[in-house]
């Protein structure tokens, strides 16, 4: 079963740095790529980008181009979602998912990020 | 970037009821064109990719249709447990993007 098990919920003060994880089981990591997408609290879904695990290769979304990082090793099956400087405006749901044809067929249960002073 | 407006942002829909929801793009986009359902708490769902392509194990009662701008999805006889909100999302060109979502709600 094609699995995608994202890291646990934070808490962080604004200026912090952070990495939340998603690690995928049940397929060939290096086959599709793995998109992130952001939920802001009662909002809509937005697409921050997308790595190819077989070489680490991005796409971002100029909306977070600069201010997150999309990484991947493919020796253990995971992908990362980094910021250097968090911000209260980073506060919500972060989703990973399977891109197969760039659809996002297979999500991650979400990790909840709150920045809060 | 291509901007995805979905219309309506909600609706109250009674079970049994057809239910169209409308999503129509900035520029043409072919049928690089994906729905997904999301519950209250949980993530989003893949129904339909491809404009029109039913994913593997959703109900036939979920319908795509559209190509170029104009994209639809149908949901023919309402079940209670369809009630939930609806994205579109492109995937023609970078960065994807999403349509503002439909809440479909129980009249």
């Amino acid at each position: 079963e094609v699995q995608l098990v994202q890291s646990g919920a934070e808490v962080k003060k604004p200026g912090e740095s952070l990495r939340i994880s998603c690690k995928g089981s049940g397929y060939s990591f290096t086959s599709y790529w793995i998109s992130w997408v952001r939920q802001m609290p009662g909002k809509g879904l937005e697409w921050m980008g997308r790595i190819d695990p077989s070489d680490s290769y991005t796409n971002y979304s100029p909306s977070f181009q600069g201010h997150v990082t999309i990484s991947a090793d493919k020796s253990i099956s995971t992908a990362y979602l980094q910021w250097s400087s968090l911000k209260a405006s980073d506060t919500a749901m972060y989703y990973c998912a399977i891109s197969v044809a760039a659809r996002l067929t297979s999500w991650g249960q979400g990790t909840l990020v709150t920045v809060s002073s | 970037a291509i901007r995805i407006t979905q219309s309506p942002s909600s609706l109250s829909a009674s079970t049994g009821d057809r239910v169209t929801i409308t999503c129509r793009a900035s520029q043409g986009i072919s049928s690089y064109l994906a729905w997904y359902q999301q519950k209250p708490g949980k993530a989003p769902k893949l129904l339909i990719y491809a404009a029109s392509t039913l994913q593997s194990g959703v109900p036939s009662r979920f319908s795509g249709s559209g190509s170029g701008t104009d994209f639809t999805l149908t949901i023919s006889c309402l079940q209670s447990e369809d009630f939930a909100t609806y994205y579109c999302q492109q995937y023609y060109s970078y960065p994807w993007t999403f349509g503002q979502g439909t809440k479909v709600e129980i009249k």
